[in-house]
């Protein structure tokens, strides 16, 4: 069974295209992340909720909108899709919420391009 | 201004020697640091976490050291086999309660039989 399994793992659309990535996890884990990896290899954190409430919320275009329905599913929309938004996308997870515990489970990435 | 740095350059060794990593950070102040392993395609596995006050910590054949005066973290990886050869990402987290991970570039590792 995958810990945190993403879908899709592949997304190629179009610019100005609205977009949906799904992540769930079966961990039993409190907290979920979305992290984006630049063409450099940069992973930088996007959002975080723990228990269905939104903890982290870096400097991110409001088009993109964090959806989580349950502790176990976060799912990343996003509106306008523009050139600059291709990147793999991650989704992590983690026990509890405090420092000490927040060793990621990471899901496989899902490889967003836009054309 | 805050940065991580690893060394962006691929680190080429051969099997059996012993491969050394380096993360190096500024103006941060980590309770804790981690190491990530990333192979292509795939997202990170979690390693190795060492907490400010340790020193030193060892994992079957890695292990790391974290020197908050230097503001550096040593990995190494003792008889190093091409399995190995991945890129490895350090990482900070801190004492407030966010679970937030600031993450370096990762440096790529080859072990080449």
């Amino acid at each position: 069974d995958t810990a945190v399994s993403q879908t899709p793992k592949y997304l190629v659309t179009q610019m100005g295209n609205d977009k949906s990535i799904k992540c769930e996890q079966n961990l039993g884990h409190d907290t979920m992340y979305w992290y984006k990896q630049d063409s450099k290899k940069f992973l930088k954190i996007m959002f975080s909720y723990n228990n269905k409430e939104l903890i982290i919320n870096e400097t991110v275009p409001n088009r993109f909108s964090p959806k989580s329905p349950d502790k176990a599913h976060l799912n990343l929309h996003i509106n306008s899709l523009e050139l600059g938004d291709s990147a793999v996308y991650f989704c992590a997870s983690s026990r509890g919420q405090g420092a000490r515990s927040a060793r990621y489970t990471f899901g496989s990435g899902t490889r967003l391009t836009v054309v | 201004s805050q940065k991580i740095e690893q060394n962006s350059e691929a680190l080429n060794i051969q099997e059996g020697k012993t491969a050394t990593l380096t993360c190096n950070y500024t103006n941060y102040s980590p309770a804790y640091l981690q190491w990530y392993r990333q192979d292509p395609g795939r997202g990170p596995v979690f390693l190795l976490l060492i907490r400010e006050n340790e020193k030193e910590k060892r994992k079957e054949r890695l292990k790391v050291t974290f020197d908050t005066t230097l503001k550096q973290s040593l990995f190494h990886i003792t008889a190093s086999q091409p399995a190995d050869s991945a890129t490895y990402l350090c990482a900070l987290s801190f004492s407030s309660n966010t679970g937030k991970l600031i993450f370096g570039q990762g440096t790529t590792l080859q072990v080449k039989p």
